[in-house]
């Protein structure tokens, strides 16, 4: 079955760096990659997908990029504010009909320091 | 935030009692999923339903029972659990039309004496 492994597992990180997290995954036949935000209490929040047609995609300070070959994704966080720390969570699916089978990885704990 | 409800938030019991978690969803979807969140461990699929039929059972064991009435409610029956099943069980739905974006409710608390 797939399996979906996620480094760091903590990161730390200065208000206005950049933040890299990255994930690979075992089955090639995934096709679509979610990027989930848990803040601490608080339930799991989608902040960007990707689907395996496109290599990267955007949305203002937060962007993911997917290379099928090396079977690897990463989410990049640009400017950090300290409301960005949290926990994120990548996950991988291959289509399963009417449902969304994801496989989730172990998390990173993002901590940015003011 | 209230798309999703969970009840209750927190629940204590018994290895010998029994009790159900509670998920509605008020969104109009017609898939939901139990997740398991331990800590350090990835968030891990239980069960899938779609149109109110189980369409994925993660090899849970069957002192977690599901139950899904409608589209709208799924219960996660409790019995005889283990210690080791403290965690934080969470609830998802969506659409149903295959890879789209899954809402979770807040999770239900479990702590097994």
């Amino acid at each position: 079955g797939e399996n979906v492994e996620q480094h760091p597992s903590t990161l730390s990180v200065q208000e206005g760096d950049s933040a890299v997290i990255k994930c690979t995954y075992s089955d090639s036949a995934s096709n679509y990659f979610p990027w989930y935000k848990q803040e601490l209490g608080k339930r799991p929040q989608l902040i960007i997908d990707i689907r395996s047609n496109v290599g990267e995609k955007k949305d203002q300070r937060i962007a993911v990029t997917l290379n099928k070959t090396a079977k690897h994704f990463s989410l990049h966080i640009t400017e950090t504010q300290p409301e960005d720390s949290a926990v994120y969570f990548c996950a991988a699916s291959s289509y399963g009909g009417a449902t969304n089978k994801l496989i989730f990885g172990t998390g990173t704990l993002l901590a940015v320091q003011p | 935030e209230t798309g999703v409800t969970q009840t209750p938030r927190h629940l204590v019991m018994g290895m010998t009692n029994k009790k159900s978690l509670k998920c509605e969803q008020h969104l109009g979807h017609n898939a939901m999923y139990w997740y398991k969140q331990s800590a350090k461990k990835p968030l891990e699929l239980m069960f899938v339903y779609s149109l109110e039929e189980r369409v994925e059972n993660n090899s849970v064991p069957s002192r977690f029972s599901p139950e899904c009435p409608n589209s709208s409610h799924l219960f996660l029956h409790l019995h005889t659990l283990q210690p080791e099943d403290s965690a934080l069980y969470l609830c998802a739905s969506s659409q149903g039309q295959g890879q789209e974006t899954q809402y979770f409710g807040p999770g239900t608390r479990l702590l097994v004496l």
